[in-house]
């Protein structure tokens, strides 16, 4: 299966960058890296999706290095709100389990 | 458009009742997911449907356990016999099929099972 390996937990303030970076030595030529975020007693909630280089949507950017073996997703000013738990998780379609490992993710807290 | 929806949010039941949790797709997805979460764990993968094909039971703890997908729709997941240990969040996810290599999975709010 593919592992992923996060920080368990960060801490931040309001108006800070910040950067949770996922560590997935194995991953397969076919493999995409996605990222979820998940609020208490919620379902997790997509963020973002990518391949390689860098992705950017409305509330995250993501950057992988050319080796892929490693990324990094950052979310820039957070806020109060952000105070969730973040899964990284890696695989494709018609992977199978792969697809579908959800580690411990990384519990973020931020404060004012 | 209306999302995931599972019923019922909450089921207590005695140690060795049988359950049986049901989880309503978006429409149009042809993929669709199970997943277990233990009080402040992650996600714990349990079964997985993907159109005609055969599901993934892979991640199914026990033969207690069973899920069925009726019509490419409607999922329900019965546990057999509950155990205290079967006490968890039971959370539904359902995705389109990607050809491009690219998904995104849409969860539902889940169903909390408590087994006394």
């Amino acid at each position: 299966l593919a592992k992923t390996t996060q920080p368990i937990s960060m801490d931040s303030y309001e108006g800070q960058e910040v950067n949770i970076t996922c560590s997935h030595n194995n991953i397969a030529t076919n493999d995409y890296i996605t990222w979820y975020q998940q609020f208490p007693s919620q379902g997790p909630r997509f963020i973002i999706q990518g391949y390689k280089t860098k992705v950017t949507n409305e509330v995250a950017s993501l950057f992988i290095p050319a080796d892929r073996k490693s990324s990094t997703l950052s979310l820039p000013r957070v806020s109060l709100s952000d105070t969730a738990v973040y899964y990284c998780l890696v695989g494709a379609p018609n992977t199978g389990r792969r697809a579908l490992t959800f580690g411990s993710g990384t519990r973020l807290q931020v404060q004012p | 458009g209306a999302g995931v929806s599972q019923s019922p949010s909450n089921k207590v039941t005695e140690k060795g009742k049988d359950v049986e949790l049901r989880c309503d797709p978006i429409s149009g997805h042809t993929a669709l997911y199970w997943y277990r979460q233990s009080l402040g764990q992650g996600l714990e993968f349990l079964i997985y449907f993907q159109g005609n094909s055969a599901p993934d039971k892979s991640g199914l703890p026990s033969d207690r356990f069973s899920a069925e997908r009726t019509g490419g729709s409607v999922s329900t997941l019965t546990i057999q016999r509950t155990q205290q240990e079967d006490s968890a969040v039971y959370l539904c996810a359902s995705s389109l099929e990607s050809t491009s290599g690219t998904y995104e999975q849409y969860f539902g709010p889940g169903t909390r099972l408590t087994v006394t």
